[in-house]
């Protein structure tokens, strides 16, 4: 079974420019999460659909972050305009359906650098 | 106060030590308590999972949560150098649509050959 794919893997760019990331995940999960990890912490929740309906969006920085789950498959974040806190690495997870919410499969994320 | 505060690290062991590793909590409504493991440059990988308090083994680790006082850890015995990695707690209210995770900060362990 192939895991969770994102893309690109590294990203640098210079504040106020724009990034996007991209998220496939295990074929037939329906939850799909994006976390952000930030050097020497945990991963925090940004957003969490439920095939292609938003369930939990509330840590999300609206102002500069965006998320998408179109056809409740592949996912896309991004961030526009990029402040030099955003360097992270962004983590897309995944798991099967709802009773299962703890069992969540990470990609190997996106390591964004902003400079 | 941190809803989930993990022990600072980093830890460093010699092969075949005895490691535990501690997270304490403060939000007394998490029922569900997992250790995700963490090579460098990789995502988290779910290693224990166990609800309310108890014990849970599995092979050379074992998972330990004590409500009462608010306290999980993670024992590993046997310890190898391919153990060697960064550890996370985290814990949620529920396994429903809404069990959103939360994480300590993670301790690196390096086991030493």
């Amino acid at each position: 079974e192939a895991g969770v794919a994102q893309s690109p893997r590294y990203k640098i760019i210079e504040k106020r420019q724009s990034v996007a990331f991209w998220c496939n995940p295990i074929s037939g999960h329906a939850t799909l999460y994006w976390y952000q990890q930030i050097l020497g912490q945990g991963p925090k929740l940004l957003i969490q659909f439920q095939n292609n309906g938003v369930v939990d969006d509330s840590q999300l920085p609206k102002d500069r972050f965006s998320a998408e789950r179109l056809k409740g498959v592949d996912s896309t974040l991004k961030i526009q305009p990029a402040k030099l806190e955003d360097s992270a690495v962004y983590l897309c997870a995944s798991s099967r359906h709802l009773s299962s919410g703890n069992t969540i499969y990470f990609g190997e994320g996106s390591w964004l650098t902003v400079v | 106060q941190k809803e989930v505060e993990q022990d600072p690290g980093p830890l460093s062991v010699p092969e075949g030590a005895i490691v535990s590793l501690n997270c304490t909590y403060s939000n007394s409504a998490f029922q569900y308590f997992m250790w995700y493991r963490q090579y460098s440059r990789k995502g988290p990988e779910l290693l224990m999972y166990t609800y309310s308090s108890g014990n849970k083994e599995d092979g050379r680790f074992t998972a330990q949560v004590d409500k009462s006082s608010k306290y999980i850890s993670l024992f590993i015995r046997d310890s190898q150098p391919s153990d060697s990695a960064t550890y996370l707690c985290a814990m949620s209210p529920n396994t429903g649509a809404n069990s959103k995770l939360t994480f300590g900060k993670g301790i690196t362990l390096s086991v030493r050959p």
